[in-house]
């Protein structure tokens, strides 16, 4: 089947430092990727849209000039969170439909537990 | 807007029996589409099983099994023949195609954690 893969699984970082989630879609194009965030004991909540070859559209109450996303590729995007606050702790995880439609089943990379210290 | 409820924050079920997650969805869309996923302590998000609006039999997959009730809008998760494995988080989660600026993102529910007793 599909294959998302996100890297690194786990990182720390110092605060004040910027630190790039990667997700590569292994066996598919992906021209859509969506970031979620998810906070301890919470819910998976959307972040933003990444489209490949354009500008990603971020939901409300997210600083799009804190969370980056390029999706410069088929395969790629990445998000960077800069200049990484205590606050920004969390598990990041990445989505990518393979086809269009409804019932299009929603490939999930591995997530990114970040701890900014 | 577009909601999702689970109302049970934890279940406790005893191995080798059935439990029933409660999930229960809003949206004026008439087109949807219905997912499970189960999330172990790792962080993967695992597909369990999916209902489409108009589809006009509940969803199977192995042994979990989905109660579609569409005029309740409700889209509880069966599962058959409880695990120790099966301990986990379970989220319920819709998508539509149009919302916002967002097409085919999932909106999820805040989950259930369920745990198996041996």
């Amino acid at each position: 089947g599909a294959v998302v893969s996100q890297h690194p699984s786990r990182v720390i970082c110092k605060s004040g430092t910027s630190v790039k989630i990667e997700c590569r879609s292994l066996d598919f194009q992906a021209t859509t990727m969506f970031w979620y965030r998810q906070f301890p004991k919470q819910s998976l909540m959307l972040m933003a849209t990444s489209n490949e070859g354009s500008k990603a559209t971020y939901e409300q109450g997210v600083e799009k000039d804190k969370f980056l996303i390029n999706h410069a590729s088929l395969t790629l995007s990445t998000l960077t969170v800069t200049s990484a606050h205590p606050e920004d702790s969390s598990f990041y995880i990445c989505s990518a439909p393979r086809l269009g439609g409804l019932n299009t089943e929603a490939f999930f990379g591995q997530g990114t537990r970040l701890t900014v210290v | 807007a577009q909601k999702i409820t689970q109302t049970q924050p934890g279940m406790f079920v005893q191995e080798k029996e059935a439990v029933t997650l409660d999930c229960t969805y809003d949206t004026s869309d008439p087109s949807y589409g219905l997912f499970w996923y189960k999330q172990p302590s790792s962080g993967e998000m695992i597909f369990l099983i999916y209902q489409g609006s108009y589809d006009q039999q509940n969803a199977t997959e192995g042994r979990y099994s989905l109660n579609f009730q569409k005029a309740r809008k409700s889209a509880n998760l069966v599962i058959s023949a409880s695990q120790l494995g099966d301990s986990a988080m379970y989220f319920c989660a819709m998508r539509v195609l149009y919302y916002g600026g967002s097409q085919g993102n999932l909106i999820f529910g805040k989950g259930t954690k369920l745990s198996v007793k041996p």
